[in-house]
């Protein structure tokens, strides 16, 4: 079973910043098999990325995925206020799982 | 629009059993997977298991199977969750999400309660 490791535990940052979060798979998969989402308390999760760097319909520009291999990051670029969430990175290959989670939140 | 609406939230006993459900609209319910994901109160995301509802094919994460049973029923375009005995350890928010290129869309979540 792939295990992803997501680091930091918590980004804290001022709007207009750059959050860059990082997943490091335990193993080599293909990039097309790597999905992000954002989590807000009480609401559903969200899609934001697929394929590591394909955007969602509807997710703003701001939100960009690259990497590849074993090493994927998430970048934020000019953070608003309502992008305070817990992002989590997953696997979808031949199996699927789950980051631990990245907490940005705004100072 | 794809929609997928969970069942509203229980609160049961350790040892009773319980089905949450996902009723899915806007789309071909027989040809997408479906997934089911826990989330314990503070903790992150778990992938319990996945079923394609066009032939019933279901795969289950090993630390799920044998706790819980995945179905679908394509007359009613719903996707079910079940448990013969709860427990305690099971309390936490349960989503169902459409597969394709990720979990693309998602359920708003049933919680499920269990405590004497």
């Amino acid at each position: 079973e792939i295990v992803l490791t997501q680091s930091p535990d918590t980004l804290s940052l001022s709007p207009g910043e750059t959050a860059t979060l990082s997943c490091r798979a335990s193993q080599y998969f293909s990039s097309a098999f790597l999905a992000w989402h954002q989590y807000k308390p009480g609401q559903a999760p969200r899609l934001l990325i697929y394929g590591a760097s394909t955007r969602a319909t509807g997710v703003p520009d701001r939100f960009s995925g690259s990497g590849s291999g074993t090493e994927f990051t998430l970048t934020i670029s000019g953070l608003e206020p309502e992008d305070s969430a817990v992002y989590f990175c997953q696997h979808y290959a031949d199996s699927i799982t789950f980051g631990g989670g990245t907490k940005v939140e705004m100072k | 629009e794809v929609q997928l609406v969970q069942s509203a939230a229980e609160v049961k006993k350790p040892g009773e059993s319980l089905t949450i459900s996902c009723k899915a609209s806007g789309y071909t319910f027989g040809s997408y997977w479906i997934g089911w994901v826990r989330q314990k109160p503070g903790k992150g995301l778990e992938w319990m298991g996945i079923i394609y509802p066009g032939d019933s094919d279901t795969r289950y994460s090993p630390s799920f199977q044998d706790q819980v049973t995945i179905s679908a029923d394509t007359s009613v375009t719903t996707a079910y969750l079940q448990w013969d005995t709860l427990q305690a350890s099971d309390t936490a928010i349960y989503y169902c999400a459409r597969h394709s290129g990720g979990f693309e869309s998602w359920g708003q979540g049933t919680l499920v309660t269990v405590s004497s």
